[in-house]
């Protein structure tokens, strides 16, 4: 399957500050990145479909303008936290979709103070 | 409204016990459903598939799952679980068409003990 690598795996932030989170497909074009949000003990919610060349499509809730998402390149997806606050902290997941399934990245603890 | 509820939220098993998991889920069209394993400190990792076929489908290290149409489940199972079994179990569904936009399960906390 597909290697998928994340920049950088924990992060801490002050309150007010933005973040950015890069999600790099090693091994494989992928024009389709998924972008997931983790909460402590709970499961993995869709935050955003990433599409390469073309603005993300966000998920019911998820507010655009304070995460920012970029796919320049069929390689490279990137999430901005934007003035990020305490209640952003979380486990940030990306997958890039494959031919049946998605493969992912290992996720990047972001934890603002 | 789609969604996909896993039953057990912790399990506690010792070494060579079997081990079922549930996993159901409520879509009102064809899906594919998924079983992925995040060990501790890792990422996740497909275990199984089911597109279509036989409904008994067998995926790495062991697993099995058997999706039951009229119950809407998909449940994992392991005659034999070892202490490297510990982990988080995911139970994800997508369309069978379109884009594949997972729904995941809450997730089961695996622990076996030696």
């Amino acid at each position: 399957g597909a290697v998928v690598s994340q920049h950088p795996s924990r992060v801490i932030c002050k309150s007010g500050t933005s973040v950015k989170i890069e999600c790099r497909s090693l091994d494989f074009q992928a024009t389709t990145m998924f972008w997931y949000r983790q909460f402590p003990k709970q499961s993995l919610m869709l935050m955003a479909t990433s599409n390469e060349g073309s603005k993300a499509t966000y998920e019911q809730g998820v507010e655009k303008d304070k995460f920012l998402i970029n796919h320049a390149s069929l390689t490279l997806s990137t999430l901005t936290v934007t003035s990020a606050h305490p209640e952003d902290s979380s486990f940030y997941i990306c997958s890039l979709s494959g031919k049946e399934t998605q493969y992912f990245g290992p996720g990047t603890r972001l934890l603002v103070l | 409204a789609q969604s996909v509820s896993q039953h057990n939220h912790h399990v506690i098993l010792s070494e060579a016990a079997s081990l079922e998991l549930g996993c159901n889920y409520s879509y009102g069209g064809t899906v594919n459903l998924f079983w992925y394993v995040q060990y501790p400190g890792q990422h996740l990792q497909l275990l199984l598939k089911y597109f279509s076929g036989d409904p008994l489908v067998k995926g790495i290290k062991g697993f099995e799952a058997e999706f039951i149409k009229s119950k809407f489940s998909f449940n994992l199972r392991k005659p034999s679980v070892q202490w490297s079994d510990t982990a988080e179990y995911f139970c994800a569904v997508t369309p069978s068409t379109g884009t594949y936009k997972y729904i995941f399960g809450t997730g089961t906390r695996l622990k076996v003990l030696a």
